[in-house]
């Protein structure tokens, strides 16, 4: 079980450019997300899915697309990248049984846009 | 609606002596609520959860946490610092939708 993983582990971009932030889970959670961790603000909530074909904004949404065409895969894209984005992006994934409830994270995405 | 607030930003104690980190929520539904620890340049790893059932909660490296509904807090404690426990602390409450709304963070330093 490799549980969350997430790709690129470091990533410099230039003010304008597209990417796309990896994220890839092998636990069959319904459940997936995408948080941003800025300093002094905790972990906020970018967008999530409840399952392949469902998406929904958390919130701090805007800059950023999501999509989920499978149960493993929640890429977030970054249509345009700003300096405002530089952070580092954790994805997490859990099971929709609320006995549970734990979220799982990956080991996060430094991003920097100059 | 449901938010988190973590007194303390930055909280130091001396190796061997007892730690406190401060969480209370407000949530409109019972609530289920986390302690997440995130080491240095890592990702978070869950500490302990309360999910309804006994409200002392025991979690890993030697943390407890109480849940007490009438001062809607839910504290950290540890009996005596390891110089281990050096790292951020992150308090979340999550509610009857999905989401988990995370608190801005402690972070605990253990001097010698």
């Amino acid at each position: 079980n490799a549980g969350v993983t997430q790709t690129p582990k470091f990533q410099v971009l230039k003010t304008g450019q597209s990417m796309t932030l990896q994220c890839a889970q092998d636990m069959n959670h319904e459940y997936m997300s995408w948080y941003r961790q800025d300093p002094g603000m905790g972990l906020r909530l970018i967008h999530y899915s409840v399952g392949a074909g469902i998406t929904d904004q958390g919130e701090v949404p805007n800059g950023y697309n999501v999509s989920r065409s499978t149960t493993e895969d929640f890429p977030l894209r970054l249509l345009s990248a700003a300096p405002s984005q530089t952070s580092v992006y954790f994805c997490a994934s859990r099971t929709l049984d609320r006995v549970s409830y734990e979220q799982y994270f990956g080991p996060g995405t430094r991003l920097t846009v100059t | 609606a449901q938010s988190v607030t973590q007194l303390g930003s930055h909280v130091s104690v001396s190796e061997g002596a007892l730690v406190l980190l401060r969480c209370n929520y407000s949530s409109s539904v019972p609530p289920y609520l986390f302690w997440y620890v995130q080491y240095p340049n890592q990702g978070l790893q869950l500490l302990l959860k309360y999910t309804s059932a006994a409200t002392l909660v025991k979690g890993i490296n030697g943390f407890e946490a109480e849940f007490k509904k009438s001062e809607t807090s839910f504290h950290l404690t540890k009996p005596s610092a390891h110089m281990s426990d050096a790292a951020e602390y992150f308090c979340a409450v999550g509610g009857s939708n999905y989401k988990l709304t995370f608190g801005k963070g402690t972070l605990l330093t253990v001097n010698p």
